[in-house]
């Protein structure tokens, strides 16, 4: 069974607090992704990472950034959390290639901070 | 940039009805794929169906199809037979043909609540 953890439900943090989301799959995929879910506007993607150490901005990648030093594991990093950084924190992996890759999902972290 | 629109926020169905839910893109590309996937409350995002631009026919998955017209740049999901287990947020995607990336963009999805 295909599996994308991440490694927590529910995180409260404090203003200008560093904050780690951990996201780690177990399918040898090359791909993965950071979103964030906020009501009335979807998914927004974060950064997305297609090789180890690479990594390329996504649409709001401000504020953000993410490090891949393993093949299974994505990090993203709020270096000083911000009130408007309060969201559901949604990881993703796909397979590498041009195909419709069907993106598999964790459970989301849902971040607020205080 | 590819934009897609889902217009409907809310939907409800009785439980053994048909109900179709609304997605229209923008794009310049002619090489794509569409994806509807399904949020259930408190639970994982999983895939519901996909579609290839480039095929003419339908997606089907058991009681999920799909109405892809692509000059129109429309692409609903039909819900057959609904069930209580149906009840979730659905979310409409778009992704490139080109690249290798496979990165999706998203509407903003439509919370479809199945009722007895």
């Amino acid at each position: 069974d295909v599996k994308v953890t991440q490694s927590s439900r529910y995180l409260v943090k404090r203003t200008g607090e560093k904050v780690f989301l951990e996201c780690v799959q177990d399918m040898d995929h090359e791909n993965m992704f950071w979103y964030r879910q906020d009501p009335g506007l979807g998914l927004r993607l974060i950064y997305f990472s297609y090789d180890v150490k690479m990594k390329e901005k996504g649409d709001i990648p401000e504020g953000y950034s993410v490090s891949r030093e393993k093949k299974e594991r994505f990090s993203l990093i709020l270096e000083s959390a911000s009130t408007n950084q309060t969201s559901m924190y949604l990881c993703a992996s796909s397979a590498w290639g041009g195909g419709p890759y069907e993106q598999y999902f964790g459970p989301g972290t849902r971040l607020t901070v205080t | 940039a590819q934009t897609v629109t889902q217009s409907q926020p809310e939907m409800s169905v009785q439980e053994a009805e048909t109900v179709t839910l609304s997605c229209t893109y923008d794009t310049s590309e002619n090489n794509y794929y569409l994806f509807w996937y399904k949020q259930p409350p408190s639970r994982q995002m999983i895939l519901v169906i996909r579609q290839e631009a480039y095929k003419q026919q339908n997606a089907t998955e058991n009681r999920f199809s799909v109405n892809f017209q692509k000059a129109a740049k429309s692409f609903s999901l039909k819900i057959s037979d609904s069930q209580l287990g149906d009840t979730a947020m659905y979310f409409c995607a778009f992704m490139r043909g080109a690249g290798t990336a496979s990165k999706l963009t998203f509407g903003t999805g439509t919370r479809l609540q199945v009722t007895l």
